[in-house]
C-alpha cells in the first residue's frame, strides 16, 4: 500500500536551513505528482508546495516563495523541501501528500516531521 | 487570493446528520475535497470532487457544490467521527492549492 514516510524535521535557529524528505513507496513514484502542505501547532493545514510527476513544474505558496524549494529524486523514489531562511513562523508539522488522479487532490498523507523554529 | 471559509466548530448528537460548510466566491465553479483529521494523525481524505467517496469511506460521508457555498454532510454521525474537517480547491488563477480554516465536529 501507499506509505510516505518525512523526516528531517528538528530545532533550527531563525535564519537557518533544513533539508526535509519524505520517502515514498507502494506506488510508481515518478508517475504522480506530489505535495508539501503544513500546520502550524493548533492550526489548520497550509499548502505549501507542488511538483510534477517529472519534477518540470513547481509551485510555491506566497509564504514561502523564493525560500522553499521542492525537489525530487525519482530514482530514489525520495521528495524533499529544501526550507532556506526560516522564520519563527515557519514552525509546524510538514506532510508530503502523493496526489490523486489528477494533482489537484491529495489523496495519500504520510505522518509527518515538525519543525521548530527557535532560537 | 481565493480564499475559504468555515465555521470553527459544529456540535451534533450520534445517530443525528452534521452539516460543515465551506464558503467561497463561486466555489460551484471549483472542485471541492474534504480532509478529516484526527488528533495527532494525518489528514485522510473523505470526499473528492464535490462527491466523491475513495474506497473504504463510509456511505454516511457525502457532498454538495454550488453557489458559494461546498457542503460536507455526514450522516448517522458516529462517536468516531469526531474530528476536524477541511475544504480544499484549486485556485487557477494563482495555481495555488487552498485549505478552508478547518471546523472541529463535536459528538455531544
Amino acid at each position: 500500500q501507499v506509505q510516505l514516510v518525512e523526516s528531517g524535521g528538528g530545532v533550527v535557529q531563525p535564519g537557518r536551513s533544513l533539508r526535509l524528505s519524505c520517502a515514498a513507496s507502494g506506488f510508481t513514484f515518478s508517475s504522480h505528482a506530489m505535495h508539501w502542505v503544513r500546520q502550524a501547532p493548533g492550526k489548520g493545514l497550509e499548502w505549501v508546495a507542488v511538483i510534477s510527476f517529472d519534477g518540470t513544474n513547481k509551485y510555491y505558496a506566497d509564504s514561502v516563495k523564493g525560500r522553499f524549494t521542492i525537489s525530487r529524486d525519482n530514482s530514489k523514489n525520495t521528495l524533499s523541501l529544501e526550507m532556506n531562511s526560516l522564520r519563527a513562523e515557519d514552525t509546524a508539522v510538514y506532510f508530503c501528500a502523493r496526489v490523486g488522479s489528477t494533482w489537484y487532490v491529495l489523496s495519500y498523507w504520510g505522518q509527518g516531521t515538525l519543525v521548530t523554529v527557535s532560537s | 487570493s481565493y480564499v475559504l471559509t468555515q465555521p470553527p466548530s459544529v456540535s451534533v448528537a450520534p445517530g443525528k446528520t452534521a452539516r460543515i460548510t465551506c464558503g467561497g466566491k463561486n466555489i460551484g465553479n471549483k472542485n471541492v475535497h474534504w480532509y478529516q483529521q484526527k488528533p495527532g494523525q494525518a489528514p485522510v481524505l473523505v470526499i473528492s470532487y464535490d462527491n466523491d467517496r475513495p474506497s473504504g469511506i463510509p456511505e454516511r460521508f457525502s457532498g454538495s457544490n454550488s453557489g458559494n457555498t461546498a457542503t460536507l454532510t455526514i450522516s448517522r454521525v458516529e462517536a468516531g467521527d469526531e474530528a476536524g474537517y477541511y475544504c480544499q480547491v484549486w485556485d487557477s488563477s494563482s495555481d495555488h492549492w487552498v485549505f478552508g480554516g478547518g471546523t472541529k465536529l463535536t459528538v455531544l
